[in-house]
């Protein structure tokens, strides 16, 4: 089975554009989650998708958002950039239970200058 | 207070010795607990979860949970060179999953 895959991989903006990235989950997988990462905060929950819906959120602002197709692809989007959004992005996909097991892709790694 | 605590290190072990992760969580009612490795530049890769107290045991993995504690841990056995990474402690409440910041292993030959 071929696994998460997300893109772009690499991305550069200025503060003030928005971006939005892609997540494609596992074949049979419902649940997209997706992650912020930086040096000092760690992984940092964003929102989970499952079946078109937003199931969970984090405590991120609203210029991040996000949404899921019926293919069970995901988007997230970044709006009004800034300096401090230059992270790794990753998106986690699992079958779809609360406690599933997530399995995660790539990443995609975003500097805003 | 965080929902996971991991201490950052960096923890460093000789080849061949036990390496002892540890993760602690604020939430009681968290219900699944996973170990991801995570080497510099790369994803987060799923070493192992366990749900019920007690151990769990992978090869040269085992996981030790304990629920009254609030306590989950990973031992490595006869840790390789290959281990060195940031392993990552993840709780998953029911409605999300909250990772530690991580805690940094070199395997010294």
């Amino acid at each position: 089975k071929a696994g998460v895959t997300q893109t772009p991989r690499y991305l550069i903006k200025t503060r003030g554009q928005q971006v939005t990235l892609s997540c494609s989950p596992i074949s049979g997988h419902r649940s997209v989650s997706w992650y912020q990462q930086t040096p000092g905060q760690g992984l940092q929950f964003l929102f989970e998708y499952f079946s078109e819906t937003q199931r969970n959120k984090g405590n991120f602002p609203g210029r991040f958002s996000g949404r899921q197709f019926s293919n069970s692809r995901s988007e997230m989007n970044v709006s009004t950039l800034e300096l401090g959004d230059s992270a790794l992005y990753l998106c986690a996909s699992s079958i779809g239970g609360t406690m599933e097991t997530q399995y995660f892709g790539p990443g995609t790694r975003l500097l805003v200058l | 207070q965080k929902e996971v605590e991991q201490n950052s290190g960096p923890l460093s072990v000789p080849e061949g010795a036990i390496a002892s992760l540890n993760c602690t969580y604020s939430d009681r009612g968290s219900q699944s607990f996973f170990w991801y490795r995570q080497y510099s530049g790369k994803s987060p890769e799923l070493i192992m979860f366990i749900y019920s107290n007690g151990d769990k045991e992978d090869g040269r993995f085992t996981a030790q949970l304990n629920k009254a504690s609030q306590y989950v841990s990973l031992l490595i056995r006869d840790s390789q060179p290959s281990d060195s990474a940031t392993y990552l402690c993840a709780v998953n409440t029911g409605n999300q999953f909250y990772f530690g910041t991580g805690t940094s292993l070199t395997v010294i030959p």
